[in-house]
């Protein structure tokens, strides 16, 4: 069935540091894709999203692209900030429109 | 314009209690979903509603577990009984329409603890 790895967390990093969540996804079919953030005591939201082979979602200086070949949609951001420690989730939408989920990678960024 | 509001936040229960959760979804959206979310894992899709109908409840423990949305706005979700491991926190989402080009907006979620 159609499923979604991410790396474990807890990701933890430096200030200005350079920023990659792997996620790869098995499905049937060309899935959308999307990154989730969940910052403490919020809700998820949507953080990017791409439709296609090779298109790239972009959003808050976070980017990642769909790739086929690889079934892979990497997350990335050059510089991260304090303000970007959250739990952030990859996830697929299927045939019928259901996302289906990653586990989550925790990213914890210090001063 | 207000988010997905849900309540209540937290909850504690002895098991074998009943327990409702309540969802009033962004004004105009159509498609209402219920997701669980157990802790370290991601959401899991419980329940979707198109307006009125559920369209899709495969995930939904139905001997357990029952969902209504009656006029197509507010959602309710109810467990009885609960079981210990039905501690989760319950999502509650909606989007304009199902397609995947339409983003599901979530609420903050409510915990369940069961003791």
């Amino acid at each position: 069935g159609n499923s979604v790895t991410q790396m474990e967390g807890p990701v933890t990093l430096s200030e200005e540091a350079f920023l990659t969540i792997n996620c790869t996804y098995t499905a049937t079919g060309y899935p959308s894709l999307f990154w989730y953030v969940q910052y403490p005591g919020e809700g998820l939201q949507l953080l990017l999203k791409a439709t296609k082979a090779d298109d790239k979602g972009s959003n808050k200086g976070f980017e990642a692209t769909y790739r086929k070949e690889t079934t892979s949609f990497h997350l990335e951001k050059g510089s991260v900030q304090v303000s970007d420690s959250a739990v952030y989730f990859c996830a697929l939408m299927d045939s019928s429109y259901k996302l289906i989920f990653g586990s989550g990678t925790r990213l914890l960024v210090r001063p | 314009e207000a988010g997905v509001v849900q309540s209540p936040r937290y909850k504690i229960i002895e098991k074998k209690q009943p327990v409702a959760f309540w969802c009033n979804p962004i004004s105009g959206h159509n498609t209402l979903y219920w997701y669980r979310q157990n802790l370290g894992q991601g959401p899991e899709l419980l329940i979707r509603y198109e307006n009125e109908e559920a369209v899709d409840d495969s995930q939904l423990p139905k001997d357990r577990f029952s969902a209504e949305r009656l006029k197509g706005v507010d959602s309710t979700l109810k467990i009885q009984p609960a079981e210990l491991g039905d501690s989760a926190v319950y999502l509650c989402a909606s989007s304009l329409s199902r397609t995947g080009f339409e983003t599901q907006y979530f609420g903050p979620g409510t915990r369940l603890l069961v003791l």
